[in-house]
């Protein structure tokens, strides 16, 4: 069966160093590899979209990787600041647009003034 | 910016009563999605609707669920008779109608069975 895999032990990081988040997935053939920020009793909020032809994605102190060989996306954020403490979620869309997009338990991500 | 906006934010219920969340979708958009999240638990989908039927949903969604989009506005997720597993939180997005893939959520209405 489809399983979307995220580290779900939270992550601690000091300040200012670049934390990297990983999501795996397995029996799956997604086109878009999306990432979501969620705080607590909130809903996810949209961060990054990356298609399956593309490597790499960057937007300000984010960047994600996508390997379809290894069916695998890294997430990292750069000079982490404790307003980026949240749990990423991983999300992935089947081919064909306007699928359902399927999400991983996310990893909960602390910085640590 | 425009945003999904839901009510209520949380609704506290008997086992066996039947609830009404209601979402209101940015106003361009043109697919509707329901999903839900247990405490500590992953976001789960529920249920997508275009065109004003569903397209797609899951085994989660069985017969005590219904959507409507009554008045082109509003979308709403109707839970017949509601059982303890039902606590959760409901969470509806939208999309544009283009292939963008984003997701647009709401802030969630929090629903308690008792």
């Amino acid at each position: 069966s489809q399983k979307i895999e995220q580290n779900s032990e939270a992550l601690n990081i000091q300040e200012g160093k670049t934390a990297t988040l990983t999501c795996n997935y397995t029996n799956y053939s997604p086109a878009y590899l999306q990432w979501y920020r969620q705080d607590p009793g909130r809903g996810p909020v949209f961060l990054l979209l990356i298609r399956e032809n593309e490597k790499e994605k960057r937007k300000e102190r984010l960047k994600v990787t996508f390997d379809t060989t290894l069916k695998q996306s890294l997430f990292h954020i750069t000079a982490s600041q404790p307003a980026d403490s949240a749990t990423y979620l991983c999300a992935l869309e089947r081919s064909g647009g306007y699928q359902k997009v399927t999400f991983g338990i996310g990893t909960k991500l602390q910085v640590i003034p | 910016e425009p945003e999904v906006t839901q009510t209520p934010s949380h609704q506290v219920t008997q086992m066996g009563q039947e609830v009404i969340l209601r979402c209101v979708p940015i106003s361009n958009h043109l697919y509707f999605y329901w999903y839900r999240q247990i405490l500590g638990q992953k976001v789960e989908f529920l249920v997508s609707f275009y065109n004003n039927e569903i397209s797609e949903k899951s085994e989660i969604f069985d017969d005590q669920f219904s959507v409507e989009r009554p008045d082109g506005s509003n979308f709403t997720l109707k839970i017949r008779s509601t059982k303890l597993e039902d606590s959760a939180m409901y969470f509806c997005a939208s999309q544009p109608g283009t292939s963008t893939g984003e997701l647009f959520f709401g802030e969630g209405s929090r629903l308690t069975v008792l």
